[in-house]
């Protein structure tokens, strides 16, 4: 069973506009959810987190929110460039962190 | 410190053979992960160590499958008699810190059984 998931499998986003990635979960025990980006030939790379705890994390360009009740979580890249085109994962975990569920991916395609 | 080293980058086999990765993690990580990913799919939790004792194990890892990190450094993750439905990507991860960290993966090796 699938318990993170990510239901768009592809989003294309003019330059310099926002880039909203979704994400869904049923796991009500998950403690902390993360964003990771991966390039082609390269493993994920780690991007931005939001604990359990709090509902909106800024690291620079991006932005995490999180929606507790309905088990959502969103990723807001402002403004988008074209190095960010790449597939985004989201993950969750309980509070050690000894394992992560990722969703299947979206990609992004920033376009100049 | 060149982050997380997985060896080899691709492996191609036969079925029935059997094949070993090795992972090197960051020196001061003293947990480390692998992780399996298909076409597709987002990474698929294998087995996780800290240290070298392997705390938890994926139902995903079939007795076919053995982990091991000697002296809690560097990995290796060996297949026995590989299956066609093995092929995919094996990603290695390390951290140090805690969840909200996330973890340092490596750029994973591909294992397609032929």
């Amino acid at each position: 069973d699938q318990q993170v998931k990510q239901n768009s499998p592809s989003l294309s986003v003019q330059e310099g506009r926002i880039s909203i990635l979704n994400c869904d979960y049923t796991n009500s025990m998950f403690d902390y959810f993360l964003w990771y980006k991966k390039y082609p030939a390269e493993g994920p790379t780690f991007l931005i987190s939001i604990s359990s705890i709090k509902d909106k994390n800024e690291d620079g360009r991006f932005t995490v929110f999180l929606n507790k009740s309905a088990k959502h979580l969103s990723l807001h890249i402002v403004p988008s460039q074209p190095g960010d085109s790449a597939v985004y994962f989201c993950a969750a975990s309980g509070r050690t962190g000894n394992q992560f569920y990722f969703g299947t991916g979206t990609s992004l395609t920033v376009i100049p | 410190d060149t982050g997380v080293s997985q060896n080899p980058r691709h492996k191609i086999t036969k079925r029935g053979q059997n094949v070993t990765f090795r992972c090197d993690p960051i020196s001061e990580h003293n947990r480390l992960y692998w992780y399996r990913q298909t076409l597709g799919q987002g990474p698929e939790f294998l087995t996780y160590f800290q240290n070298e004792a392997q705390l938890e194990k994926s139902r995903l890892l079939s007795d076919r499958f053995s982990a091991e990190r000697p002296k809690g450094s560097f990995s290796t993750l060996e297949i026995q008699r590989t299956e066609q439905g093995d092929s995919a990507m094996y990603l290695c991860a390390s951290s140090l810190m805690g969840a909200e960290y996330g973890y340092t993966f490596g750029s994973g090796t591909r294992l397609t059984v032929v």
